[in-house]
Formats: structure tokens, sequence, C-alpha cells
């Protein structure tokens, strides 16, 4: 069945540094991909989202590019700040189905 | 994006009762989702909720431990029925919006149940 694959947490920046969260994805057909973030005492929001092959997401600085050949959509961001502290998720659907499979979910701990 | 809220934020019970929450959205949505965010852990689909029909459940979700209901195409109720401390999770309601090709989850903010 589909699934998602994502790096461990937690990851621990300072402030300024370059973030990648990776995460790779199995799935039959062309799945949309998603990062999701959650705040610390908050519910999951859309950070971004790809629908197709080489599709750039981009939001408040972040970028993840959906990479058939690799089956990959990782989350990078040139410049982290202490905001930028919580948990990240990786979730995929396949179209029709409208369930999601989310990724294990990685934290991230910016220090100033 | 949807607004949605729920109610209760957050709960401490105690084992065996029960407890339900509600999910408000702010426009008319076809299909409403209830997860589970255990612990430390991603989420899992508990059902999916459709007015005017019975909720789909996952598997290892049963009916009579979380009853769900869908009166109109705004709101949806979870109960979380005589509960153990292995319910102690965040709930979270989602609704899902079209948006362009491809349907997009939005997700309320979560309720926080502690079982004692």
């Amino acid at each position: 069945g589909d699934s998602v694959t994502q790096m461990e947490g937690p990851v621990t920046l300072s402030e300024e540094a370059f973030l990648t969260i990776n995460c790779t994805y199995t799935a039959t057909g062309y799945p949309s991909l998603f990062w999701y973030v959650q705040y610390p005492g908050e519910g999951l929001q859309l950070l971004l989202k790809a629908t197709k092959a080489d599709d750039k997401g981009s939001n408040k600085g972040f970028e993840a590019t959906y990479r058939k050949e690799t089956t990959s959509f990782h989350l990078e961001k040139g410049s982290v700040q202490v905001s930028d502290s919580a948990v990240y998720f990786c979730a995929l659907t396949s179209p029709g189905t409208y369930k999601y499979i989310f990724g294990t979910g990685t934290r991230l701990k910016v220090l100033a | 994006s949807a607004v949605i809220s729920q109610k209760p934020s957050r709960d401490i019970c105690q084992r065996g009762t029960s407890l339900t929450i509600q999910c408000q959205v702010d426009s008319q949505v076809t299909m409403m989702f209830w997860y589970r965010q255990q612990p430390g852990q991603s989420l899992t689909l508990i059902a999916t909720a459709n007015q005017g029909s019975e909720a789909t459940y996952e598997s290892g979700f049963v009916i009579d431990k979380f009853p769900i209901s869908r009166p109109n195409l705004t709101f949806s109720t979870l109960t979380v029925s005589n509960m153990s401390p292995e319910d102690s999770s965040i709930y979270l309601c989602s609704v899902d919006r079209l948006a362009e090709i491809q349907e997009t989850q939005y997700f309320g903010p979560g309720t926080r149940l502690l079982v004692l």
C-alpha cells in the first residue's frame, strides 16, 4: 500500500541555518504531495503542496519539489527562524481516494 | 482555506466515561474526516463522515467505540466512548475542499484529551 517515510527527528538548527527534511513515498499512480506543519499546541496547517511531477510548492520561504524519478518531496528552507520550530508532516493522497497517508513527523527546533 | 473550529479544545476525563467532540466548519463541505494523533505519533484516520449516510470506519476503529454524527454539511461530532488511558490523544477533524485540480484537506485545531 501507499506509504510515506520521513527522516527521524528531532532536528536542531541554529537560526539562519539551511533546513532540509527528507520525505520519500511509495504510491501507485500519481499522488498529490503535501507538507503540513504543527506548531506547539495547535492543529495541522497546510504549508505547501504539489500535484504533479516537477511541481514546486512554496510558502513562507519553504519549498519542496515533486520528484517522481526519486519518489521524493524534500522540504527545504534557506534560513530558518526560531518561529519555524514545529513538527513537520509529509503526506500524500492518491486521486479520488480522499484518504491521506501521513509520515511520522519530524520535529524541528531552531535555537536563537 | 476553510475555517474549522473544534470544541472542547482540551479535556481531562475519567476512565469509563464518554466525551463528544464537536467540529464546525464555516461553509458547506461534502466530506469530513476524524483523525487521532497519539502522543508523539503521526495521524491515523478514524473515519470519514458524509452527510446523510453512515460514517465509514478504518480498520481498527468501530462505531461502538467512536460513534460519529453528521447532521448537516457544516457540522460533525465524534464521541469517544467508555474511555481508557489509551484513548489519550489529540483528535482532529478535517474537511476536504476542492482546490484547483486536486483535493486538499484542512484541519481543525484539535481536541487534546487526557484520560485518567
